[in-house]
């Protein structure tokens, strides 16, 4: 079945450390997108791609980095400059253009900091 | 820069009740609006998009209507089920933002 998948599905962390998770996609959608999500709020965007070796910074990019380097894949890098890490993270593809196309969304990745 | 709210923030009714959930967007300049159903600790699975040229879109016991010039994008349940308790987000697809999201139980 076509969908988004992301591993792992939880992931500890001690300070100091870089986290890669991952996002994989077997929808052919042009567009990935990863978003945190925190208790209360709505999904705030890290970054996002709309085609391979392409991307650009969300709103709370700082202490993230991500790759394009093909189009079923969309990793991010949790790295130690990023000072309050623990959260839910998702990643959504969508076909065509980042303001038009219908957004799907992975199960998550739930991180935390010990 | 857009800002979406979603009012109230949770909502308890009993089984069979038919309900509104509200979000609100302060750019009327948008694509399209879309609402997602997110049960505790998974991802949001999509119930139903409305692009900017249409005014509502149904599925199911769902309907979702679109007001821009207002502002406002209404998801109504028709004879709610325990099944549908979860949170209901809206996201307006102008800069992507999301509404934090009305969290719904539904009573047997």
């Amino acid at each position: 079945d076509g969908g988004i998948t992301q591993s792992p599905k939880y992931l500890f962390r001690k300070e100091g450390q870089n986290v890669t998770l991952s996002c994989e996609q077997n929808l052919n959608h042009d567009a990935m997108y990863w978003y945190r999500q925190d208790p209360g709020q709505g999904l705030r965007l890290i970054y996002y791609s709309q085609i391979v070796n392409d991307f650009q910074k969300g709103d709370i990019a700082e202490g993230y980095s991500v790759s394009r380097e093909k189009k079923e894949s969309f990793p991010l890098t949790v790295t130690s400059a990023q000072k309050n890490p623990t959260a839910f993270y998702l990643c959504a593809s969508s076909p065509g253009d980042r303001n038009t196309g219908e957004l799907f969304f992975g199960e998550g990745s739930r991180l935390t900091v010990l | 820069k857009q800002e979406v709210t979603q009012i109230p923030a949770a909502l308890s009714v009993p089984e069979g009740e038919n309900l509104v959930l509200n979000c609100s967007f302060t750019d009327s300049a948008i694509y399209n609006l879309q609402w997602f159903r997110q049960d505790p600790g998974k991802g949001l699975t999509s119930l139903l998009l409305i692009q900017s040229s249409q005014r509502e879109q149904t599925s199911g016991r769902l309907n979702a209507s679109l007001d821009k010039s207002s502002g406002r994008s209404t998801l109504y349940i028709a004879a709610s089920q325990p099944g549908d308790s979860a949170t209901y987000l809206c996201a307006v697809r102008s800069d992507m933002r999301f509404g934090a999201g009305t969290r719904l139980t539904v009573k047997p």
